[in-house]
């Protein structure tokens, strides 16, 4: 049974500051990794999607990294903003109709 | 270009009610998932539908709950005799395919149960 862990599950850093974001999962037979971003009382806004056989997707300021042997996956937020301040979700996807294994997710607070 | 509906956005019911939560996936996209996010707890995965089946079920609580999603109209999760512990966020995505394509989300429904 798959299961994603999110460390640390809250961070607060100096807006311009660089972020790290941290997934781990214990079973490496992913399809794809996704990752989300949760405002309160909304829904999910997917950031990014990896395909088990990539290595890394870039968008903008974010980078995520995947390492399907060990198990992780990194969000990088580059130059951070008050306005990512939100709660970061990974999950993975299965490859047998693609359900989603999330993990807790990471809130995030950028101060001005 | 409408993203993922779902209706209504806050739903409140008395203990012993059943609960219709409506999700109308994206425009081209045949492929419905729902989820369940309890207080404090994490999103976690309860059913997989395609247009008038459903694929994987196994994160469906055995009684009260059914999902379905007619070859016409929006997907239902279907809420009987509705408790306490049924009070949480439910969300839809929906995707053009199987595995592979990122899956798009609703801004959900929160359920109240008096």
């Amino acid at each position: 049974k798959q299961e994603v862990t999110q460390i640390p599950a809250a961070l607060s850093v100096p807006e311009g500051e660089n972020l790290v974001l941290n997934c781990s999962f214990t079973d490496s037979a992913i399809y794809n990794l996704q990752w989300f971003r949760q405002d309160p009382g909304k829904g999910l806004t997917s950031l990014l999607l990896i395909q088990s056989s990539q290595r890394e997707q870039t968008s903008g300021r974010l980078n995520a990294s995947l390492d399907k042997s060990s198990g992780r996956s990194t969000l990088y937020i580059a130059a951070s903003q008050p306005g990512d301040s939100a709660t970061y979700l990974c999950a993975a996807g299965e490859a047998a109709g693609n359900k989603l294994t999330f993990g807790g997710g990471t809130r995030v607070l950028v101060k001005p | 270009n409408a993203g993922v509906m779902q209706n209504p956005r806050h739903l409140v019911r008395r203990r012993g009610q059943e609960a219709r939560l409506r999700c109308s996936p994206m425009k081209g996209h045949s492929h419905v998932y729902w989820y369940r996010q309890l207080p404090e707890e994490g999103l976690k995965f309860m059913v997989y539908l395609q247009k008038e089946n459903i694929i994987d079920e196994s994160g469906m609580p055995k009684e009260r709950f059914s999902a379905e999603f007619p070859k016409e109209g929006p997907s239902i999760l279907r809420i009987q005799q509705v408790v306490r512990g049924d009070s949480a966020a439910y969300f839809c995505a929906s995707s053009p395919g199987g595995p592979g394509l990122p899956q798009h989300f609703g801004d959900g429904t929160r359920l109240s149960i008096l």
